[in-house]
């Protein structure tokens, strides 16, 4: 069964420095989304692209981050000057059409020093 | 402004015990209702949609039913596998890109 591919796994990065979080969607979706989930919280919505835009976000999706569909199979999400408050879980997820089920990676863990 | 709440936050049943989550949201209109699982350390595995009052859905020992102003998951009989955090989301119609509003979920714990 197609998946959703994050990468890494972990990623632990000093404060101030820029990451980037890398996704590979399923293969025929069109609609790619960012979502975080802060240690004991809920999952957050950040950011929706769609047609090589980005066509929602959220108040938490700030100067700092920006997304990316370089090339016809990876979606990434950078981070320019990490925060502490950066720490979460990030998801990625994607779907074929805007109000069918949106299928989530397994995230990368974010831990900022 | 959006909003889901789930109840109770944790549940502890022994295999075999049937039980019910509940999931209540306030949306200004609503373009379909989610569940998901969600294992320690994975992304979110989805379950079911529902997008209209009434309407049902099962699989295996799962039921999902919605009214217009909450949602239920039904486990019949739960085995010690379905022990997971069940999460609730919701799609809203004004929102063009349907965005997920989630709510804080469900441990579920089953026991042998």
């Amino acid at each position: 069964e197609p998946e959703v591919t994050q990468t890494p796994s972990h990623q632990v990065t000093q404060m101030g420095q820029e990451v980037i979080l890398r996704c590979v969607p399923i293969s025929n979706h069109l609609y790619f989304y960012w979502y975080r989930q802060i240690l004991g919280q809920k999952v957050e919505f950040l950011v929706s692209f769609y047609n090589n835009e980005i066509s929602e976000k959220s108040e938490i999706f700030d100067d700092q981050f920006s997304v990316e569909r370089p090339d016809g199979s990876n979606f990434t999400l950078k981070i320019r000057s990490t925060k502490l408050e950066d720490s979460a879980m990030y998801f990625c997820a994607s779907t074929s059409y805007s109000n069918q089920p949106q299928h989530f990676g397994d995230g990368t863990r974010l831990s900022i020093l | 402004e959006d909003q889901v709440t789930q109840s109770p936050e944790a549940l502890r049943l022994q295999e075999g015990e049937s039980s019910s989550l509940n999931c209540s949201y306030t949306v200004s209109g609503l373009r379909g209702l989610f569940w998901y699982r969600q294992d320690p350390g994975k992304g979110p595995e989805f379950l079911f949609t529902l997008y209209s009052a009434g309407e049902e859905k099962e699989k295996e020992r799962l039921k999902a039913t919605l009214t217009k102003k909450e949602s239920f998951l039904h486990i019949t009989a739960p085995k010690p596998e379905d022990s997971a955090t069940y999460l609730c989301a919701v799609q809203a119609v004004d929102t063009g890109f349907q965005k997920l509003v989630f709510g804080t979920g469900t441990r579920l714990l089953v026991s042998p």
